[in-house]
């Protein structure tokens, strides 16, 4: 298994452009999760998902959006980046509910 | 619980030695608990975990301690090694969908 895989690794946007972070996991879990970041601290939970079809907000979900329609994977969208969003951004998936989370490798994400 | 700034706390301490990082966690109603490792550039990592049921909990050279009446989590590292060196967070989850609230993080490192 490949576990959590999140692509790209890296990526630099100017301010007002979107894109699709994405996030696919091979284990068959229900529960994914997008955490964000930031230097020093610890992750924030942005949007997560107990199955195909189901997802909710986090602690900071403003100017993310997610939709889960398929059980492997879970795309996290940044609907006009701004420079606030510059972070670290990190994929989770656990078979169920409270289930050890598996975390994929992070997006750096850079925004001018 | 919350973020609390830039600068992680530090612990460094001898190879060979045991190490002690403390977590004060925020919600009385969690009732499931981690601890992660994060090496620079990566994900998270599980280390261990503890539902509130129990107070200590023992892997291979970690134990993590539960003190819920003072809402105090501790992870023991027996006979630190180099590459314990890391940034540890611990985690609680409460609620039907399990999720977690990381704090802040603990920068662990270890002395030749």
């Amino acid at each position: 298994n490949a576990g959590v895989t999140q692509t790209p690794k890296f990526q630099v946007l100017k301010t007002g452009q979107s894109m699709t972070l994405q996030c696919a996991q091979d284990m068959n879990h229900e529960y994914m999760s997008w955490y964000r970041q930031d230097p020093g601290m610890g992750l924030r939970l942005i949007h997560y998902s107990v199955g195909a079809g189901i997802t909710d907000q986090g602690e900071v979900p403003n100017g993310y959006n997610v939709s889960r329609s398929t059980t492997e994977d879970f795309p996290l969208r940044l609907l006009s980046a701004a420079p606030s969003q510059t972070s670290v951004y990190f994929c989770a998936s656990t078979r169920d509910r409270g289930g050890t989370q598996y975390f994929g490798p992070g997006t750096r994400l850079l925004v001018l | 619980g919350e973020n609390v700034g830039l600068h992680l706390p530090t612990l460094s301490v001898q190879e060979g030695d045991n190490s002690i990082i403390n977590c004060a966690y925020s919600n009385s109603a969690s009732d499931y608990f981690i601890w992660y490792k994060q090496e620079s550039g990566k994900g998270p990592q599980f280390i261990i975990d503890i539902r509130s049921n129990m107070d200590k909990r023992q892997g291979q050279r970690v134990t993590v301690l539960l003190n819920k009446t003072v809402k105090h989590l501790s992870l023991q590292i027996a006979a630190t090694q180099p590459g314990d060196s890391a940034v540890y967070f611990c985690a609680e989850a409460s609620g039907s969908a399990r999720q977690l609230t990381f704090g802040s993080g603990t920068q662990l490192t270890v002395l030749p």
